[in-house]
């Protein structure tokens, strides 16, 4: 049973434009999300996150928004650029030191 | 800040030898760090929570006797495969939880292992 879920497994979207990558999760005792960005043969590496008692968080080109009735939360990149194309991960995680749950990602292409 | 290293990052290997990977928190002090397996076109795979001091804590399915986890320091925490098989073959990741209000994990860079 996946408990965090992307269901698009890919994305493509013209550089300048927005990318929207959507995740949902089934665990109402998750507290914070992150979201990951992975290169091939990289580790994911740390993009931006979001506590649970808030909904929306910025930072520079990345917004996060989290919809806690609805159990999505979605990344908004603008704008996109060619850089930015990799696979995006989505993670979330309960209280305390307990790992994370990922999604399967997201491949994103930015067209230039 | 918050870099995590992974040693090596790429490893060939025959079958039925054994492979060390060490991951190491460079810039501060983790005593939880977590090691995961990515298989292609697959999410990453949590295998084990290893906290610095005391026994891992294995995820159902991996087995403990084969891939052997030590954290005997706050920056340090090995991943050994034993008597690797071809289907060991795979990309490796750990990650180093800094605690503090909102924890968070750093990722190394992944360990690609290849059994022949």
């Amino acid at each position: 049973d996946q408990q965090v879920k992307q269901n698009s497994p890919s994305l493509s979207v013209q550089e300048g434009r927005i990318s929207i990558l959507n995740c949902d999760y089934t665990n109402s005792m998750f507290d914070y999300f992150l979201w990951y960005k992975k290169y091939p043969a990289e580790g994911p590496t740390f993009l931006i996150s979001i506590s649970s008692i808030k909904d929306k968080n910025e930072d520079g080109r990345f917004t996060v928004f989290l919809n806690k009735s609805a159990k999505h939360l979605s990344l908004h990149i603008v704008p996109s650029q060619p850089g930015d194309s990799a696979v995006y991960f989505c993670a979330a995680s309960g209280a305390g030191n307990t790992p994370l749950v990922f999604g399967k990602g997201t491949r994103l292409s930015v067209i230039a | 800040g918050a870099v995590v290293s992974q040693h090596p990052s790429r490893v060939i290997c025959k079958s039925g030898t054994s492979v060390k990977i060490e991951c190491r928190s460079l810039d501060f002090q983790a005593t939880t760090m977590f090691w995961y397996r990515q298989f292609p076109k697959q999410s990453l795979m949590l295998m084990a929570t290893s906290n610095e001091g005391s026994k891992a804590t294995y995820e159902q399915g991996v087995e403990k006797d084969k891939f052997l986890i030590n954290h005997a320091s706050l920056t340090l925490s090995t991943l050994t495969v034993t008597s690797a098989h071809p289907e060991d073959s795979s990309f490796y990741i750990c990650s180093a939880l800094l605690a503090g209000a909102t924890d968070t994990q750093y990722f190394g860079p992944g360990t690609r292992l290849t059994v022949l």
